[in-house]
Parts: C-alpha cells; structure tokens; sequence
C-alpha cells in the first residue's frame, strides 16, 4: 500500500522568502507519480507539479520546484518568491503507473505567506 | 478551455435522503475519479472510471456509487445519507489512466455536501 507523510501542519514564511513543504512517501511499486497540488480556501484543488519515479531531473514549473530524493523517498516542494496568494493548504499524493488510477494524499500543510 | 466542472456546488440534505454530485470533465479527458474530503484531512479515494468502465474503488460502503456516461461526465450517488458523509467532494479527469508525466489530474472546484 501507498503512504504519504506531510510532518508540517502549519508553515509561515515571509514575502519574497523561499520555502520548503515537506513530503515523504512509502511504497514497493518501482513506477509511480508524485504530485503537489495547492488547495485554498474555495476548495479546489490546483496542480502544481508532477515528478515521475523514473525521471532523471528534478521538476520545476516556474516558482514551484520539486527536490527528488529516491533512495529517502522525498519529495519536497520549493517555492521560490513567496507571494501572499500562496497562502493556502499544500497536499501531496502519490499514484502508481498502472490502469488503476488512485492518488493517495498526506494530511497537508498550510502555509501563511506574511507581508 | 473549460476545466473540470461540478456540480451542485453546495447543498444541504437531510440524514437517510440521497444525492446525486456531477462532473464534466475537461474536454477529450476519459478518465474521471471522485474524492471524499473531511474537514481538516486529504482527499480520500472513492470511484475511479475510464472509458465508462469502473477502474477501482476505494474503501467505501455500498451507499456509494457512481456512473460514467458516454460523453465522458460521470454521477456520484450517495444513498441513506449519513451525518458524516457531510464533505467535500472532488472529481478529478485525466486524458488516459495510471500516474505518469502524460497524465496529468486535474481536479474541480469540488461539491460542498452538508447532511443535517
């Protein structure tokens, strides 16, 4: 089975700072994804980045970076230039490459962005 | 282009009635899945479906069930609603199934369901 730990209940971090949102996960699959979404307060969920287990690089999409350790099983999230709209609930999920299609999710982090 | 759509976006229902939550999603996406979210957790995994067929189900009672049709939007149905099925309910749609760099989820702006 598929875990996803997020230690961090609550992170701040002040505008135009960078910040680190951690994530571990568990599983015996070999291909997998592992996804970040950021959820506010109206409740949708907004996808951020995606890493796949076989990938060689880390993935960024613009102020989002993803720092991949495979052999800890990381996977954190690097957001560059905090901007007070990313103030909002941080989950990450996992997925296994197969035809069954189950994201798992960790209990999230929130995060404050202060003036 | 249109993202995942749901709806109602919020409704209030009485214990022991049913209810119907429905999703479009994005256009040329066949995979649709819905997510339970309680206050103060992550989504929980309920129904998975791709090109009309279910692809998996998540620990939930038969009260739960759900359909897709064949222009792709999908129903969750909640039968006997108890006060703890109040949530958040997700759909997500990707173009294929399976997590990989193709297939991204993309997820709507949720049904918000209160029972009373």
């Amino acid at each position: 089975a598929q875990k996803i730990t997020q230690t961090q209940p609550g992170m701040f971090v002040q505008e135009k700072e960078a910040v680190t949102l951690d994530c571990t996960y568990d599983t015996s699959d070999p291909s997998y994804g592992l996804f970040w979404y950021k959820q506010p307060s109206s409740g949708e969920m907004i996808f951020l980045i995606y890493q796949g287990s076989y990938d060689q690089q880390n993935a960024t999409e613009g102020r989002y970076s993803l720092n991949f350790q495979k052999a800890r099983k990381s996977a954190n999230l690097v957001i560059s230039a905090s901007q007070l709209g990313d103030s909002a609930m941080y989950f990450c999920a996992m997925g296994l490459n197969t035809g069954f299609q189950k994201l798992v999710f960790g209990t999230g982090t929130r995060l404050l962005v202060s003036p | 282009d249109a993202g995942v759509t749901q709806s109602p976006t919020h409704l209030i229902k009485t214990r022991g009635q049913h209810v119907t939550l429905r999703c479009s999603p994005i256009s040329g996406h066949k995979s649709v899945s819905w997510y339970q979210q309680v206050l103060g957790q992550g989504p929980q995994f309920i129904f998975q479906y791709y090109e009309k067929e279910e692809r998996g189900r998540g620990n939930f009672p038969d009260r739960f069930s759900a359909r897709q049709f064949p222009n792709y939007s999908s129903e969750l149905n909640v039968n006997a609603l108890l006060l703890g099925d109040s949530a958040l309910y997700l759909c997500a749609s990707s173009l294929e199934t399976g997590a990989n760099s193709r297939n991204t989820i993309y997820f709507g702006e949720g049904s918000w369901l209160t029972v009373v």
